[in-house]
């Protein structure tokens, strides 16, 4: 099934510093959403990025997406510890409107 | 409140036990989803509705039934538990359009002995 994989798996970083994960998909897609999700928490959705976008912003979220590459990437810039949770990003398909989600990165952002 | 509930967050059953998840949401989103997440699989999709009446299985329907008589309710059946169904499940909501972001509801924690 469509499934995008996150990299790295874990991230561990200082506060005040810039955290990237990426994911790459395996099939076409129609658009590519990342959430976080908190420990013992349902997930959150971040943002949404359609295919015919490249870069997307959200407050301190930046994210790219390269379909010739069939990747995309998430920036948190100036990182704090509420930052700390699992992020997951999420791919549908132009005939389908179901997500496919991926393992997770777990960020840890130490004080 | 507003918004999507699961009940109930945390539940232990034996082997063999029929068991029900309930999920609820209060906005009239069209599309309601399940999905199971356990370490290493991410989040994977067990079932999903259209509409009301309208349900479809999806990567993962084995060994679990659903049901969508009313628009905001989305109940998933496990009809024999079994350990590998120890998990932790989430049901999600969708608004009309497709290929829209989802609302997740807090989780319910199966566990099954």
């Amino acid at each position: 099934s469509q499934q995008g994989e996150e990299d790295p798996q874990a991230l561990s970083i200082q506060e005040g510093e810039n955290a990237t994960m990426n994911c790459s998909y395996k099939t076409s897609i129609n658009n590519l959403q990342w959430y976080r999700q908190n420990s013992g928490r349902g997930l959150v959705h971040l943002i949404l990025i359609r295919s015919n976008e490249r870069e997307k912003h959200s407050g301190r979220l930046r994210v790219t997406l390269d379909t010739s590459k069939k990747s995309s990437s998430l920036l948190i810039t100036a990182s704090r510890a509420a930052d700390t949770a699992s992020y997951f990003c999420a791919t549908n398909t132009f005939n389908d409107y179901k997500l496919s989600f991926g393992a997770g990165t777990t960020v840890t952002v130490r004080a | 409140d507003a918004g999507i509930t699961q009940s109930p967050r945390y539940k232990i059953t034996e082997t063999g036990r029929q068991v029900t998840l309930m999920c609820h949401q209060t906005w009239s989103h069209s599309y309601m989803f399940w999905y199971r997440q356990d370490l290493g699989h991410g989040l994977r999709l067990i079932y999903y509705s259209a509409a009301a009446d309208i349900t479809d299985k999806g990567e993962v329907p084995d060994g679990y039934v659903v049901s969508r008589s009313k628009t905001e309710n989305f109940p998933l059946t496990l009809e024999s538990a079994t350990r590998s169904q120890t998990s932790v499940y989430f049901c999600a909501s969708s608004p009309g359009t497709p290929h829209g972001e989802l609302f997740f509801g807090e989780g319910s924690r199966l566990t099954v002995l």
